[in-house]
């Protein structure tokens, strides 16, 4: 099974901060990854596709990078609305896997 | 609009068995690939399983956790997903979302849909 690693599991920042979250994966899943944010209580809602393709819709604060086993989602300028959990999922091979998540928190 | 409405969550004992639905509109359900991902209380996520479309032959892949235990079926005509739990233990306990996610077609794949979610509680 492919293992992804994310780092940090949580972070405090504040509003127009730039914020960068990792995941590592164990063996090379050349671009096949998306990075999710869920709020509580919500269904995750996906932001970036093919590690580095804006979702329709998702603001141009997020961008994604990456590609092999080192991938990056960026948020250019924390808004408040940004403050929720991120999780990476790779979907190379079976099982698919996330990595552990991100809690981003108000600073 | 697009819409996975999942059903079917509830209280079941250790052992025990439990269906849950997911009933789909608004895209060709009968193309897709479909996925089960859960997340226990307080937990991150998991990916549970994968059930195919007609064109391949609606085979199946599980994680290890669940397999042999779980069984993913679809119907078609019903646009409906769903999830047979069998030998039912306390850490199956989890929101259940029913899920198309992005990426089976190809890199640019950009459609990835999730249900609400319906909380399975296993407990004596």
């Amino acid at each position: 099974d492919i293992q992804m690693t994310q780092s940090p599991s949580s972070l405090s920042a504040s509003v127009g901060d730039r914020v960068t979250i990792t995941c590592r994966a164990s063996q090379g899943i050349r671009n096949d990854l998306g990075w999710y944010q869920q709020k509580p209580g919500k269904a995750p809602k996906r932001l970036i596709y093919a590690a580095s393709s804006l979702q329709s819709g998702v603001p141009s604060t997020f961008s994604g990078s990456g590609s092999g086993t080192e991938f990056t989602l960026t948020i250019s300028s924390l808004q408040p609305e940004d403050f929720a959990t991120y999780f990476c999922l790779q979907h190379n091979s079976y099982p698919l896997t996330f990595g552990q998540g991100t809690k981003v928190e108000i600073k | 609009e697009v819409q996975l409405v999942e059903s079917g969550g509830n209280l079941v004992q250790p052992g025990g068995s439990l269906r849950v639905s997911c009933v789909v509109s608004g895209f060709i359900f009968s193309n897709q690939y479909m996925d089960w991902v859960r997340q226990a209380p307080g937990k991150g996520l998991e990916w549970i399983g994968r059930i195919r479309n007609k064109v391949n032959s609606y085979t199946t892949e599980y994680a290890a956790s669940v397999k042999g235990r779980f069984t993913i079926s679809r119907d078609d005509a019903k646009n409906s997903l769903y999830l047979q739990m069998n030998s039912l233990k306390t850490e199956d306990t989890a929101v259940y979302y029913c899920a198309r996610l992005g990426g089976w077609i190809g890199a640019t794949d950009a459609f990835d849909v999730w249900g609400q979610g319906t909380m399975v509680t296993v407990s004596s």
